[in-house]
């Protein structure tokens, strides 16, 4: 099945400096990569996903890519503000799952510094 | 945004107890639910695939005669955890996607892979 590794576990930077959370996925043939972030005892709240066929995507301060050769896929997020702190988790699609369920990364905490 | 609501949010109980926690799909009919295990400071650990009207699929190293999973309609789906030890305390997610409802419901809100997620269970065994 999809193994997702993702780093760093702790990331920890300059209130309006940029942050980069990088994965890899082991099975080729996963097609869709969502972005999750989580904040303390709360649900994980998709931020932003990219699908096989497309490159890079970007929403405003959130940007993602994804190299389908070397099967990494990065989340940037630009002009961080304190309320980007939270975990984020990527994740991939199954695609040997009858039911598309998805594998997620270990998750990254990210601290923004004011 | 499709909403997926979870009761109860907090449950605590005593070791040796069964405790249920339900999952619904208020914004559409899921036949399929997935419900997730996270400890403290960890990531989503998938349990198992909740099917509506069939046996539930369950991870590898997930005892499903510990795990209850029951899918008896098209918007609720209840995991119970029987004789819940202390080691079982942790946040229970249950999540679906438009992508799995049935005809005859709402509207998809979204891309069909897009998991929506429950607000989460937190189970602690005394």
């Amino acid at each position: 099945g999809e193994n997702v590794e993702q780093h760093p576990s702790t990331l920890s930077v300059q209130e309006g400096d940029s942050a980069v959370i990088k994965c890899t996925y082991s099975d080729s043939a996963s097609n869709y990569f969502p972005w999750y972030k989580q904040e303390l005892g709360k649900r994980p709240q998709l931020i932003i996903d990219i699908r096989s066929n497309v490159g890079e995507k970007k929403d405003q301060r959130i940007a993602v890519t994804l190299n389908k050769t070397a099967k990494h896929f990065s989340l940037h997020i630009t002009e961080t503000q304190p309320e980007d702190s939270a975990v984020y988790f990527c994740a991939a699609s199954d695609p040997y799952s009858s039911a598309s369920k998805i594998i997620f990364g270990s998750g990254t905490r990210l601290s923004i510094r004011p | 945004g499709a909403v997926v609501s979870q009761h109860p949010s907090r449950v605590i109980c005593k070791s040796g107890t069964s405790v249920k926690i339900e999952c619904r799909s208020l914004d559409f009919q899921a036949t399929t639910m997935f419900w997730y295990r996270q400890f403290p400071k960890q990531s989503l650990m998938l349990m198992a695939t909740s099917n509506e009207g069939s046996k539930a699929t369950y991870e590898q190293g997930v005892e499903k005669d510990k795990f209850l999973i029951n899918h008896a309609s098209l918007t609720l789906s209840t995991l119970t955890v029987t004789s819940a030890h202390p080691e079982d305390s942790s946040f229970y997610i249950c999540s679906t996607s438009p992508a799995y409802a049935s005809g005859g419901g709402k509207t998809p809100l979204a891309s069909t892979d897009t998991q929506y997620f429950g607000p989460g269970t937190r189970l602690t065994v005394l």
